[in-house]
């Protein structure tokens, strides 16, 4: 596809459960970012993969949450005994090269996640 | 540690107008990127323009232009000739090599005829 693709669209769950969430970035971009953005909110960073390994996972809140990208592509974002407090939109971003300087974030349409 | 304030929750322009959304920054960077996101109502994050640190000239791209101010610490996205499709959520965000993103809390535009 010619962007960044994530699915579901929307996420229902109920308190407690596990959910994943899939981001598909560009084709041939070798880093992804996930985002959290809650109700009014700016995106939060949460973690960044260059390649297949997490570079940077110091957004990530507490162990619940956890990411993989075993073949440098597709990502997986995974949430353990969720929360209500989890519910927000989860945005996926890929870039050509990695560098906040100078590489532009294509964002994917997110996954909105609701906690019931 | 970065950071970046935008001071205005919601801005009205009226239609063919200029309008101008404020960002203000913080870093201790030497090296750094400023990035300015639209996301309508249908949530995607649509990237618009960017700035380097380093560069002399304030970016432009089509009815976007970035008016930086290095010393104030200031990047403030300028729309001119505003339409009825720019009415959105707007993000200035600032980024440094192999890092991710930090943004503002938005501003809301909406443009009226």
């Amino acid at each position: 596809g010619a962007g960044v693709s994530q699915t579901p669209s929307n996420k229902v769950t109920e308190k407690g459960k596990y959910v994943e969430l899939r981001c598909d970035p560009i084709s041939g971009h070798t880093a992804l970012y996930w985002y959290r953005q809650s109700l009014g909110q700016g995106p939060e960073f949460l973690i960044y993969f260059q390649g297949t390994g997490a570079a940077d996972d110091s957004g990530l809140p507490n162990d619940r949450f956890f990411a993989v990208r075993p073949e440098g592509s597709v990502s997986t974002l995974k949430i353990q005994r969720t929360e209500r407090g989890d519910s927000a939109v989860y945005l996926c971003a890929s870039s050509l090269t990695p560098g906040g300087a100078s590489n532009e974030q294509y964002f994917g349409p997110g996954t909105r996640l609701t906690v019931t | 540690a970065q950071k970046i304030t935008q001071t205005q929750p919601g801005m009205f322009v009226q239609e063919k107008e200029a309008v101008t959304l404020d960002c203000t920054y913080d870093t201790s960077d030497q090296s750094y990127g400023l990035f300015w996101y639209k996301q309508p109502s249908s949530g995607e994050m649509i990237f618009l323009i960017y700035q380097g640190s380093y560069d002399e000239q304030n970016a432009t791209e089509g009815r976007y232009s970035l008016n930086f101010q290095k010393a104030r610490k200031s990047a403030n996205l300028v729309i001119s000739a505003s339409q009825l499709g720019d009415s959105a959520m707007y993000f200035c965000a600032i980024g440094r090599d192999t890092d991710k993103l930090i943004f503002g809390t938005g501003t809301r535009l909406q443009v009226f005829p």
